[in-house]
C-alpha cells in the first residue's frame, strides 16, 4: 500500500529552526510537494521537490532523498504566525497526490 | 489570476438529509477538479477527480456522489447523509498541463452532520 510518516505534533521556540520529516512509500514518485494549514483554512503550497537536493526559498527550505523516500522540511528564524499544521504529500505514478496526516508545528514565544 | 470559490462555509445537516456543495474555478480552462474530505487532525482524503466534463473519478466507495457539469464546476451530493460524512470538504484545480500539477485549494466547508 501507499503510506506517507511525519511526526504528530512538534513545539519549538520562536526565532529557532525546526525540521520536520517526512517518510513515504508509493507506488512511482512524480514529485513530492508540502502544504502548510492553518487551523480551519485550506491548505496552501509551499514547496515541490522532484529531484535530490534542497529547495530554498526564504525562510523555508525542503529536502528530497529519493532513494531514502525521505523530505524534510526546514523552518528558519520562526515566527509565532508559522503556528501551523505542515502536510507533506507525493504524487504517485497515476499524477494523483497521496497525503500524510499532517504535522501540527506549535510555536512557543 | 484564477481563482477558486466553494459554499456554504459551514453547514450543519442531520442524519439522513441531502448535501449539496459547490466548487466553482475561474480565470482558468480545462481544469483537473477534486474534492477532498479532512477528518479532524487527519490528513486529506481524495473523494472525487476529474479531468472534464461528465469525467468523475471516485476513489473511496460511500454515499457520496460528484458531478462536473460544467468546464469550471463540481458539485459534491449525497442522498442521504451519515454521522461519519462529517468533516472539512475542500475543493481543489489543477492546471491540466502544469510544470508538476500543483493543487490550489478553496476555502473549505466545514460539514457536521448530526
Amino acid at each position: 500500500g501507499q503510506n506517507i510518516d511525519q511526526p504528530t505534533e512538534m513545539t519549538a521556540t520562536e526565532g529557532a529552526i525546526v525540521q520536520i520529516n517526512c517518510t513515504y512509500q508509493t507506488s512511482g514518485f512524480n514529485g513530492l510537494f508540502w502544504y502548510q494549514q492553518h487551523a480551519g483554512e485550506a491548505p496552501t503550497f509551499l514547496s515541490y521537490n522532484v529531484l535530490d537536493g534542497l529547495e530554498e526559498k526564504g525562510r523555508f527550505s525542503s529536502f528530497l532523498s529519493r532513494s531514502k523516500g525521505y523530505s524534510y522540511l526546514l523552518l528558519k528564524e520562526l515566527q509565532m504566525k508559522d503556528s501551523a499544521s505542515y502536510l507533506c504529500a507525493v504524487m504517485d505514478s497515476n499524477y494523483q497526490l497521496i497525503w500524510g496526516a499532517g504535522t501540527k508545528l506549535i510555536i512557543k514565544p | 489570476s484564477q481563482t477558486i470559490h466553494q459554499w456554504p462555509a459551514t453547514l450543519v445537516q442531520p442524519v439522513g438529509s441531502p448535501l449539496s456543495l459547490e466548487c466553482t474555478v475561474e480565470g482558468t480552462s480545462n481544469p483537473n477538479l477534486y474534492w477532498y474530505r479532512q477528518a479532524a487532525g487527519r490528513g486529506l482524503q481524495l473523494l472525487f477527480y476529474s479531468v472534464g466534463i461528465g469525467q468523475i473519478s471516485s476513489e473511496v466507495p460511500q454515499n457520496l456522489s460528484a458531478s462536473r457539469p460544467q468546464d469550471r464546476q463540481f458539485i459534491l451530493s449525497s442522498k442521504k447523509l451519515l454521522l461519519s460524512d462529517s468533516g472539512f470538504y475542500l475543493c481543489a484545480w489543477s492546471p491540466l498541463a502544469g510544470d508538476y500539477n500543483e493543487q490550489f485549494f478553496g476555502p473549505g466547508t466545514r460539514l457536521t452532520v448530526l
